[in-house]
């Protein structure tokens, strides 16, 4: 079975400019949860989806936005970029997003704002 | 608040010689925890989960609810132990709140 993946792996932008990373789920996976890592913060949740709707959403501006499509692919969009916004983005996939299903993760997309 | 303490940024130990890395939490309400791994070059991956209480590679994690705290042990650690290993607390749908991680160094 493949794995989570995400496209593109690296990407870099700068200042001002938006982004859109793409995540796709491991078959048969409808949850699908978005993670920004970073050295200073760590691994700090940015939000789920399920059946195309966000059901959790973790502690960030709206600048930081998501969609989930009926094949359960998922996007995240970033706005307006910041320096701040550098980081490693992760997906992560699960069947339902219960709370003991266990999230797969992709390899990440390593975003760089200049 | 939901928070994950892990006190150590790295542990160096021999090989054969006993691990714990140290994870502590604080949560209102039953605590689904778990423990991710993320070995060199590899993407992160779930080690093990209180919930199953299992032994995944060796390694043991026991939820101790008065101390709020979830150790991972190993009795004894191999060189491809050597590893970033993150504790994380489940909340809500598919919220994982992780810690800042340990990263285990086992030399020969």
């Amino acid at each position: 079975k493949a794995g989570v993946t995400q496209t593109p792996r690296y990407l870099i932008k700068t200042r001002g400019q938006q982004v859109t990373l793409s995540c796709s789920p491991i078959s048969g996976h409808r949850s699908v949860s978005w993670y920004q890592q970073t050295p200073g913060q760590g691994l700090q949740f940015l939000f789920e989806y399920f059946s195309e709707t966000q059901r959790n959403k973790g502690n960030f501006p709206g600048r930081f936005s998501g969609r989930q499509f009926s094949n359960s692919r998922s996007e995240m969009n970033v706005s307006t970029l910041e320096l701040g916004d550098s980081a490693l983005y992760l997906c992560a996939s699960s069947f339902t997003g219960g709370g003991t299903d266990t999230q797969y993760f992709g390899p990440g997309t390593r975003l760089t704002v200049l | 608040a939901q928070r994950v303490t892990q006190p150590e940024k790295l542990l160096s130990v021999f090989k054969g010689a006993p691990v714990e890395l140290k994870c502590n939490y604080s949560y209102s309400g039953s605590p689904e925890l778990f423990w991710y791994v993320q070995y060199s070059r590899q993407r992160l991956q779930l080690l093990l989960r209180h919930i199953s209480r299992e032994s995944i590679k060796g390694f043991t994690a026991d939820l101790n609810k008065g101390e709020t705290s979830f150790h991972l042990k190993k009795p004894f650690a191999q060189e491809e132990d050597s590893a970033m290993y993150y504790c994380a607390l489940s909340h809500g749908f598919q919220k994982l709140v992780f810690g800042t991680g340990t990263r285990l160094l086992v030399s020969p």
